[in-house]
């Protein structure tokens, strides 16, 4: 249980194209999705929360025109990177709040994250 | 606010050897811990969790003890594979809304 993916895993992007990625949730329903960034050996940055139905929260300095986020859904939020630029390359990974039953509404739940390469 | 300050690596230890990576957090009220493990390529994974003071979370060998009076949540294992080669991350939540992460502590572990 518990189980979150993305897709892509992977993608690679021209300088001035939009890549859109998607985080859902198998198996269980999230309320509140989170998406981060994370650069080479460094600790994950939280980007923006994201609450099913309402506007994302984003973090300071994170520009939420660029960055922008739908939560559609229960188990569907995506990211998408606008007019991509070769320094927004990163690897971006979502998770989703355990919204009760099976999973615990305290503990996030990742997926696999997206490697996005802006050439 | 609410922090955690998490040992810096890298740490390489031999096969069978005795794993310690410290965690100690700030945070007011009683939040909930974590230890998430991330292997090379791929997102976090949660590998243990403790929600009160003295609770012991415990999972693959793994285990860490949630110690209020000294602000810490310590991950240890007994013996190390090379497959537990990896990044590892403290966390805690107050609510379940706002997560904090520590840095990380890279692990390698030689044959």
């Amino acid at each position: 249980g518990a189980v979150v993916s993305q897709h892509p895993s992977w993608v690679i992007c021209k300088s001035g194209t939009s890549v859109k990625i998607e985080c859902r949730s198998l198996d269980f329903q999230a309320t509140t999705m989170f998406w981060y960034r994370q650069f080479p050996k460094q600790s994950l940055m939280l980007m923006a929360t994201s609450n099913e139905g309402s506007k994302a929260t984003y973090e300071q300095g994170v520009e939420k025109d660029k960055f922008l986020i739908n939560h559609a859904s229960l188990t569907l939020s995506t990211l998408t990177v606008t007019s991509a630029h070769p320094e927004d390359s990163s690897f971006y990974i979502c998770s989703a709040r355990g919204g009760g039953g099976l999973t615990s509404t305290d503990t996030q739940y990742f997926g696999p994250g997206t490697r996005l390469t802006v050439l | 606010g609410d922090s955690v300050t998490q040992m810096e690596g890298p740490v390489t230890l031999s096969e069978e050897a005795f794993l310690t990576i410290n965690c100690t957090y700030t945070a007011t009220g009683y939040p909930s811990l974590f230890w998430y493990v991330q292997y090379p390529g791929e997102g976090l994974q949660l590998l243990l969790k403790a929600t009160k003071a003295d609770d012991k979370g415990s999972n693959k060998g793994f285990e860490a003890t949630y110690r209020k009076e000294t602000t810490s949540f310590h991950l240890e294992k007994g013996s190390v594979q090379v497959s537990d080669s990896a990044v590892y991350f403290c966390a805690l939540t107050p609510t379940g809304n706002q997560f904090y992460f520590g840095t990380g502590t890279s692990l390698t572990v030689i044959p």
